[in-house]
């Protein structure tokens, strides 16, 4: 079964810091995904990775970047935390197959003070 | 412009009774469907899936969605609910442009006893 693990649950970082979540996945996918959420809004893509070193913006990358150096982990990086960054933060997965659903980490919620 | 729409933020169903979430999408081309489940505290996980053939498609935990592409409909159904079904629940259609999965802004489902 894949495992997609995002290394912290909870995470409480003040305005102007830098912010790293981690994201591991064990299946050997090609592609990787950060995701937003937040109520009412349903999930919005941030940046997403189909191949080691390479990266695409999503909808809403403003105030992200990425990095993927290993096929295995994609890191999401808060350059300058602010406050509207408040949110709940999911990665997901996928073989990269046309069709192929995602799998999703179990999320981390980050609250900026 | 592709889009996926839930028009029920949030619904209340009795233990024992059927359920029906509704999804309308659009999209330009033959879509691919999806509908994920996200208890408290998780990530999602796939429910089910569309992609072609029989219009009835099974998932797991007893839910089954109809595709009806005259009504640009995906509905979830599911003919008793039980306590352990309250979550959220997400339409997605995609991938779009290769690689993007769009989400609908999500179901709250809440069983009463």
């Amino acid at each position: 079964d894949v495992k997609v693990t995002q290394s912290s649950r909870y995470l409480v970082k003040r305005t102007g810091e830098k912010v790293f979540l981690e994201c591991v996945q064990d299946m050997d996918h090609e592609n990787m995904f950060w995701y937003r959420q937040d109520p009412g809004l349903g999930l919005r893509l941030i940046y997403f990775s189909y191949d080691v070193k390479m990266k695409e913006k999503g909808d809403i990358p403003e105030g992200y970047s990425v990095s993927r150096e290993k096929k295995e982990r994609f890191s999401l990086i808060l350059e300058s935390a602010s406050t509207n960054q408040t949110s709940m933060y999911l990665c997901a997965s996928n073989p990269g197959t046309v069709n192929s659903p995602l799998h999703f980490g179990n999320g981390t919620r980050l609250t900026v003070t | 412009a592709q889009s996926v729409t839930q028009p029920d933020i949030h619904i209340t169903v009795s233990e024992g009774a059927s359920l029906e979430l509704r999804c309308n999408y659009s999209y330009g081309a033959t879509p691919y469907l999806f509908w994920y489940v996200q208890s408290p505290g998780q990530g999602l996980q796939l429910l089910l899936k569309y992609f072609s053939g029989d219009t009835l498609v099974q998932g797991i935990k007893g839910f089954e969605a109809e595709f009806k592409r005259s009504q640009s409909s995906f509905n979830l159904r599911k003919p008793s609910v039980h306590w352990s079904d309250a979550a959220e629940y997400f339409c997605a259609v995609g991938p779009t442009g290769g690689f993007k999965t769009i989400f609908g802004a999500g179901t709250r489902l809440f069983v009463k006893a």
